[in-house]
């Protein structure tokens, strides 16, 4: 079965500096994998994804995130952190079932806080 | 605006009442998803649905039920055998084909029950 691991819960950074969110996954077949970011009390909106081809994805908001096989690994950086950019972030990778359907399997998020 | 709308933002029961979460989408999406959210505890699957009048149990299932008459409506009941169902509840749709297509998700409905 398809598992994320996202590790910590919390993650702070200074407002200019680099953020970067750790997701580790687990699937049996070449992945889909998905950030998602929520602001309080809000849905989910999708940053970026990756599907097949380049391995390094760009999202919105200067986001982008680098697939590695290798490390079965799909984190999340942006150069410089800005205030807006305070949320939860979650990770996600597709689920594939043998009938068609497909559903998504969530890390446990993690929340960013942007200090002035 | 093509999008998911969830009614109420906020809703409050009495405990042992079944309530009614909806969920409607304009976006001609097939499958959709009911998701429970906890305080560190990421997004949990309910129910989902591929297409109208099918619907598979997902990881948490006990205590809720869900019906698909339309495409584009996907209401969930709490039900009161359901023993903590203060949460918040996410509803997403998403296209389907043999592309990847993302989840789209509507605001969440904060259930509070005492």
């Amino acid at each position: 079965a398809q598992s994320v691991t996202q590790l910590g819960s919390h993650v702070s950074v200074s407002e200019g500096a680099l953020v970067l969110l750790r997701c580790n996954y687990s699937s049996s077949v070449p992945p889909y994998l998905f950030w998602y970011v929520q602001y309080p009390n809000q849905g989910l909106q999708l940053l970026l994804k990756y599907t097949t081809g380049a391995t390094l994805v760009k999202g919105i908001n200067g986001f982008e995130a680098e697939f590695k096989k290798s490390e079965t690994s799909f984190h999340l950086t942006k150069p410089s952190a800005h205030m807006s950019d305070a949320a939860e972030y979650f990770c996600a990778v597709s689920d594939r079932e043998a009938g068609g359907s497909e559903k998504l399997v969530f890390g446990k998020g993690m929340k960013l806080t942007v200090n002035p | 605006d093509g999008g998911i709308t969830q009614s109420p933002k906020y809703l409050f029961r009495k405990e042992g009442q079944n309530v009614t979460l909806s969920c409607e989408q304009n976006l001609n999406h097939d499958a959709m998803y009911w998701y429970r959210q906890d305080p560190g505890q990421g997004l949990r699957l309910i129910y989902y649905s591929q297409i109208v009048n099918d619907f598979q149990k997902g990881d948490i299932a006990e205590g809720y039920s869900v019906s698909r008459e339309k495409k584009e409506s996907f209401p969930l009941t709490v039900t009161s055998a359901q023993k903590n169902p203060t949460a918040f509840y996410l509803c997403a749709s998403r296209r389907t084909g043999l592309a990847v297509y993302e989840q789209y998700f509507g605001p969440g409905t904060r259930l509070t029950v005492t």
